[in-house]
C-alpha cells in the first residue's frame, strides 16, 4: 500500500535552513511527489513536484530559497534563509491506487 | 495569472445537497484536468474525484460514488462539485485544483477554499 509519512512537526531560527522530508512506503520508491504549503487559514499552495532522480519543477513565483531533492524512497524539502512568512503546514502528494496525501509537517520558525 | 476562485461558505442540515462553484481564469480551461479535495477540521486532506473540463469525463473514489457530481460550464470556465446526502462529517473545507498539464494527478493551482458547514 502506496503511504507517504511525514514528522508532525519541525522547527528552526529565522534566517536559517530546514529539510523537511517524505517519506515513500516500501516498494514505491521510483514515484514522484509534490510539495505544497498551506499557510494559516489559508488555501495550499504548489511548491514544486519532485522525480525520484532529484529533478524537479516548482510553481510559479516559488522563490528559489525552496529546492527539492531525493534519496531512495525519502524526498526532501529544503527552505533556506528562513523567513516568517515560511511558517505553514507542509504536505507532499502523490499517485497510486488513488490520491495518497502525507500527514503534514507544521513547520515553526523560531 | 492562473487563478481559481471558489463560491462562499454554506451552511446545510443533514440529508441536504450543496453546491460548491470554482470559477477559473488565467488559462486554457479544457486543457487541465481539475480535482476537489476536502479537509475537515483537523484532519488530513481527502481527495474527492478528478474531471476532464474537455469532455466532461469524471472519476470518483469509491467512498464518494453515488454522493458526488462534478461538471464543467466550459462558457463561463467554471466547475461545480455538487455532494448529497450531506452528513455531520461532510463538514470540511472544500478545495478545487487543478493537475498539472504533464501530469495530471499533481495538484499545480489550489482554490482558496469553500467552507462547507452540516448542522441541524
Amino acid at each position: 500500500q502506496l503511504v507517504l509519512t511525514q514528522s508532525p512537526s519541525a522547527s528552526a531560527s529565522l534566517g536559517a535552513s530546514v529539510k523537511l522530508t517524505c517519506t515513500l512506503s516500501s516498494g514505491h520508491s521510483s514515484y514522484a511527489i509534490a510539495w505544497h504549503q498551506q499557510q494559516p487559514e489559508k488555501g495550499p499552495r504548489y511548491l514544486m513536484k519532485l522525480n525520484s532522480d532529484g529533478s524537479h519543477t516548482k510553481g510559479d513565483g516559488i522563490p528559489d530559497r525552496f529546492s527539492g531533492s531525493s534519496s531512495g524512497a525519502e524526498r526532501y524539502l529544503t527552505i533556506s534563509s528562513l523567513q516568517s512568512e515560511d511558517e505553514a503546514d507542509y504536505f507532499c502528494q502523490t499517485w497510486g491506487v488513488g490520491m495518497v496525501f502525507g500527514g503534514g509537517t507544521k513547520l515553526t520558525v523560531l | 495569472q492562473v487563478q481559481l476562485v471558489q463560491s462562499g461558505a454554506e451552511v446545510r442540515k443533514p440529508g441536504a445537497s450543496v453546491n460548491v462553484s470554482c470559477k477559473t481564469s488565467g488559462y486554457t480551461f479544457t486543457n487541465y484536468y481539475m480535482h476537489w479535495v476536502r479537509q475537515a477540521p483537523g484532519q488530513g486532506l481527502e481527495w474527492m474525484g478528478i474531471i476532464n473540463p474537455s469532455g466532461g469525463s469524471t472519476t470518483y473514489p469509491q467512498k464518494f460514488q453515488g454522493r458526488v457530481f462534478m461538471t464543467r460550464d466550459t462558457s463561463t470556465s467554471t466547475l461545480n462539485m455538487e455532494l448529497s446526502s450531506l452528513r455531520s462529517e461532510d463538514t470540511a473545507v472544500y478545495y478545487c485544483a487543478r493537475g498539472n498539464y504533464y501530469a495530471r494527478y499533481y495538484f499545480d493551482y489550489w482554490g482558496q477554499g469553500t467552507l462547507v458547514t452540516v448542522s441541524s
